[in-house]
């Protein structure tokens, strides 16, 4: 069965430093993955997705992941964040051969302090 | 686009009463999951349909609950004899297509309180 880890439970940072979120899996075949966001008081949202090809995915509202295949690595990256990028962030994982569903890791709440 | 939409959006009951919760997902997906999430926990995988077939469940998912989506459409998801450990958030999810990498939209969520 696939697992999913995010390094880091809480992150505090200031406006306009840079953002990188650890997320290893534990899965030997072909995965899709997958970062979600949940915005205070909202539901969870696509931030970005790699299924094949440029390891080095860019999503919505500046982030970025790069998957690391040696590694069973998908970080996320933003060089600049913003006080509207506080939220939980959760990193997912689908194993091809293991039907649909989504893995998901404990997720790490970023706060971002204006 | 309305979005997948859950109801209700809170529910509070006594301990070994039966809930119900209702899903309705974006229109003309085929596919829906149901999640769960504790606090401090990332959502877990309960079982999911392509249309009406129910085609995998969790072994989190014990026999008291059921999960049916009759029509191909709006999906129920039910507990019977509600204990405290059932006491988390349930999240609806679709998604569209035959493929595994078509991502999946998720509701605002049921969250479910046993006293």
């Amino acid at each position: 069965a696939q697992s999913v880890s995010q390094h880091n439970h809480h992150v505090i940072l200031s406006e306009a430093a840079s953002l990188e979120l650890g997320c290893n899996y534990s899965y030997g075949g072909t995965v899709n993955l997958f970062w979600y966001v949940q915005y205070p008081g909202q539901h969870l949202q696509l931030l970005l997705k790699y299924f094949s090809g440029d390891p080095l995915v860019k999503g919505i509202k500046g982030f970025e992941a790069e998957f690391i295949k040696s590694k069973f690595s998908f970080n996320l990256r933003k060089p600049s964040v913003q006080w509207s990028d506080t939220a939980e962030y959760f990193c997912a994982v689908n194993a091809r051969a293991a039907g649909n569903k989504l893995t998901f890791g404990g997720g790490t709440r970023v706060l971002v302090k204006p | 686009d309305t979005g997948v939409s859950q109801n209700p959006r809170h529910k509070i009951t006594k301990r070994g009463q039966n809930v119900t919760f209702r899903c309705d997902p974006i229109s003309e997906h085929n596919r829906l999951y149901w999640y769960r999430q504790t606090l401090g926990q990332g959502p877990e995988f309960l079982t999911y349909f392509q249309n009406e077939a129910q085609l995998e469940k969790s072994r989190l998912l014990s026999d008291r609950f059921s999960a049916e989506r009759p029509k191909g459409s709006f999906s129920t998801l039910e507990i019977q004899r509600t204990e405290q450990g059932d006491s988390a958030m349930y999240l609806c999810a679709s998604s569209f297509g035959d493929s595994s990498n078509q991502p999946q939209h998720f509701g605002d969520g049921t969250r479910l309180s046993i006293l």
